[in-house]
């Protein structure tokens, strides 16, 4: 059964906190997101890599920055977090190279930052 | 700008019946995907169906159809005979960038489907 796991479901965080927020994809998968989901504004794309070291920012990088060191995992770190950094985040992971192919969730992680 | 639009914040449908959930995209792009995803209570992410801008016929799995209407720039979801458990947040994406990316996606705002015995 495939999968990607993120590393907690939920966690509270104070403002200025340095948070990391872990994704792991058992896949062999080329390409993973990070993604937040607010409501009413849908999933948004903060950053994605498509190989080890690579990335590229999305649409909302400002406040975050990723690191994937190893092709399984896929890191996002919020460097002083922020009230505005309150939401769902949600990991993708997909192959490369056919059009159809749909990308895997891991399950999120509700971030609050108090 | 690449964009879609799911203009229904909410639906209900009556169990048994069957329900269409609009998206409409916009791109320049000739080459272009669609797809659909269910997201439960639970907050995990399934994929439903896939629909390619090539593709000359409307895409299905099982009870989900897609109605792909290229020059209206529309691609539906039709979920027949609903089912309580298709209760959930429902959420249109396109395709963009390169396919050597892995399909990078753009996500519509979703739409919340309750279903009513």
């Amino acid at each position: 059964d495939v999968k990607v796991t993120q590393s907690s479901r939920y966690l509270v965080k104070r403002t200025g906190e340095k948070v990391f927020l872990e994704c792991v994809q058992d896949m062999d998968h080329e390409n993973m997101f990070w993604y937040r989901q607010d409501p009413g504004l849908g999933l948004r794309l903060i950053y994605f890599s498509y190989d080890v070291k690579m990335k590229e920012k999305g649409d909302i990088p400002e406040g975050y920055s990723v690191s994937r060191e190893k092709k399984e995992r896929f890191s996002l770190i919020l460097e002083s977090a922020s009230t505005n950094q309150t939401s769902m985040y949600l990991c993708a992971s997909t192959i490369t190279g056919r059009s159809y192919n749909e990308q895997f969730f891991g399950p999120g992680t509700r971030l609050t930052v108090l | 700008a690449q964009k879609i639009t799911q203009t229904q914040p909410g639906m209900f449908v009556q169990e048994k019946e069957a329900v269409t959930l609009d998206c409409t995209y916009d791109t320049s792009d000739q080459s272009y995907g669609l797809f659909w995803y269910k997201q439960p209570s639970s907050g995990e992410m399934i994929f439903l169906i896939y629909q390619g801008s090539y593709d000359e016929q409307n895409a299905t799995e099982g009870r989900y159809s897609l109605n792909f209407q290229k020059a209206r720039k529309s691609a539906n979801l039709v979920i027949s005979a609903s089912q309580l458990g298709d209760s959930a947040m429902y959420f249109c994406a396109m395709r963009v960038g390169f396919m050597e990316y892995g399909n990078k996606l753009v996500f519509g705002a979703g739409t919340i489907l309750r279903v009513k015995s």
